[in-house]
């Protein structure tokens, strides 16, 4: 099947410090990701979709300006959580579609201290 | 907006017993799919649901989607320890390209 990769898969980060995720489509192109938050024992809550050369479309609720995006290439969209804070710290993960079936990435990490 | 519901929140069952979780949607789904999520690990997609009534089985696990595309079940036969996690149903709005992820159900299966 389709691969997603993310990395990293962990990271702990100081309060106030910048932190990127890659999410990759390893066998095939995806012209939409999706960006997902995952708290302790709760589900998927989607934060944005990811577009291949256009703004992301972010939930509401979700900061744009916090949480950036950027699908450089079919293959590859970044999340940049910006001056990062303790509530950041959560699991994320990204999603690549293809063929009306979502792949999920591992997930990362994130701690922020 | 739309919102996906899955009962029962936790579920632990003796080995060999059988299991079932709901989906409900607020509003109609294009299709519905099945993801399992083990402990530590990634949602790992399961199945699509496209059409009404649709009933689809993958050995012991049989998925339904309701008449109107609304609802859905995830139903496993026989448990073993190795179903233990979570099942999220995501539902794909009528009109909209984005799933929305149901509550999960968490299976804990006792040897």
């Amino acid at each position: 099947g389709a691969v997603v990769s993310q990395h990293p898969s962990r990271v702990i980060c100081k309060s106030g410090t910048s932190v990127k995720i890659e999410c990759r489509s390893l066998d095939f192109q995806a012209t939409t990701m999706f960006w997902y938050r995952q708290f302790p024992k709760k589900s998927l809550m989607l934060m944005a979709t990811s577009n291949e050369g256009s703004k992301a479309t972010y939930e509401q609720g979700v900061e744009k300006d916090k949480f950036l995006i950027n699908h450089a290439s079919l293959t590859l969209s970044t999340l940049t959580v910006t001056s990062a804070h303790p509530e950041d710290s959560s699991f994320y993960i990204c999603s690549a579609t293809t063929l009306d079936t979502q792949y999920f990435g591992p997930g990362t990490r994130l701690t922020v201290l | 907006g739309q919102q996906v519901m899955q009962i029962p929140q936790y579920q632990h069952v003796q080995e060999g017993e059988d299991f079932t979780t709901y989906c409900n949607s607020s509003t109609t789904l294009s299709n519905i799919q099945w993801y399992k999520q083990r402990p530590g690990g990634h949602p790992v997609f399961l199945i699509q649901l496209v059409k009404s009534g649709e009933v689809k089985k993958q050995k012991r696990l049989t998925f339904q989607f309701g008449e109107a595309k609304k609802n859905s079940s995830l139903h496993i036969t026989a448990t073993q320890t190795t179903d233990v996690g979570t099942y999220f149903c995501a539902g794909l709005g009528s009109g909209t390209y984005k799933y929305i992820f149901g509550t999960g159900t968490r299976l804990k299966v006792l040897a």
